[in-house]
């Protein structure tokens, strides 16, 4: 597996705009996967192949991958949305806790 | 509904070994591939081992590789994972995983089980 490195945190206000980065050298080669972890539940998965939203998710969750970096962008973060984040390219990143308050 | 549901953990001594299996429901278990990830306490997700759809491609993590098997029965639609010579290192929640795709190369995983939980301690 690759080595890939997020942010151990980020924070942010009710509102406003929450972005996770997730930097690896296989990124260009390999699609980004990118995982909610709340506590004591298992993963969800909000992103996948770089910048794809599942069913069910909500339209502020966004992604988007650029060279060895990818990046999941929540506009309007709620406070629903305070979480674990992992992206996934052959590997996961080493995650990122997001605190909305 | 793609449904996942892990059985098999439980508390076992150093050295000793479980089996871990996933019964898989609501989608086609022979056209993806399959995966197991796991959380140590207190740490971010580990990937262990994932198999692709046919079963012919196999991946482990170097942290368990020798030690840990992965296999698939197509017929019960269940996935494997043997764990033999455990250490403490090994005590976490093991997720099974269903994949995007028939191969695990450049893909990721979807749909998660709720997971079981491995301690190893004397």
């Amino acid at each position: 597996s690759y080595e890939l490195t997020q942010p151990p945190s980020v924070s942010v206000s009710p509102g406003q705009t929450a972005r996770i980065t997730c930097s690896g050298d296989a990124l260009p080669k390999k699609y980004a996967y990118w995982y909610q972890q709340k506590s004591g539940q298992a993963p969800v998965l909000v992103i996948y192949e770089d910048s794809k939203r599942p069913s069910g998710i909500p339209e502020r969750f966004s992604g988007s991958s650029s060279e060895t970096m990818a990046t999941l962008t929540i506009s309007g973060a709620q406070v629903e949305d305070e979480a674990d984040y992992y992206c996934f390219s052959s590997g996961f990143g080493t995650g990122t806790k997001v605190t909305v308050l | 509904e793609v449904h996942l549901v892990e059985s098999g953990g439980g508390l076992v001594q150093p050295g000793g070994s479980l089996r871990l299996s996933c019964a898989a429901s609501g989608f086609d278990f022979s056209i993806y591939a399959m995966s197991w990830v796991r959380q140590a306490p207190g740490k971010g997700l580990e990937w262990v081992s994932a198999i692709s759809a046919s079963g012919g491609s196999i991946f482990y993590a170097d942290s368990v590789k020798g030690r840990f098997t992965i296999s698939r029965d197509y017929s019960k639609n269940t996935l494997y994972l043997q764990m033999n010579s455990l250490t403490v290192d090994d005590t976490a929640v093991h997720y099974c995983a269903k994949g995007t795709a028939r191969s695990f190369s450049s893909y990721g995983m979807d749909v998660w089980g709720q997971g079981t939980t491995v301690t190893v301690s004397s």
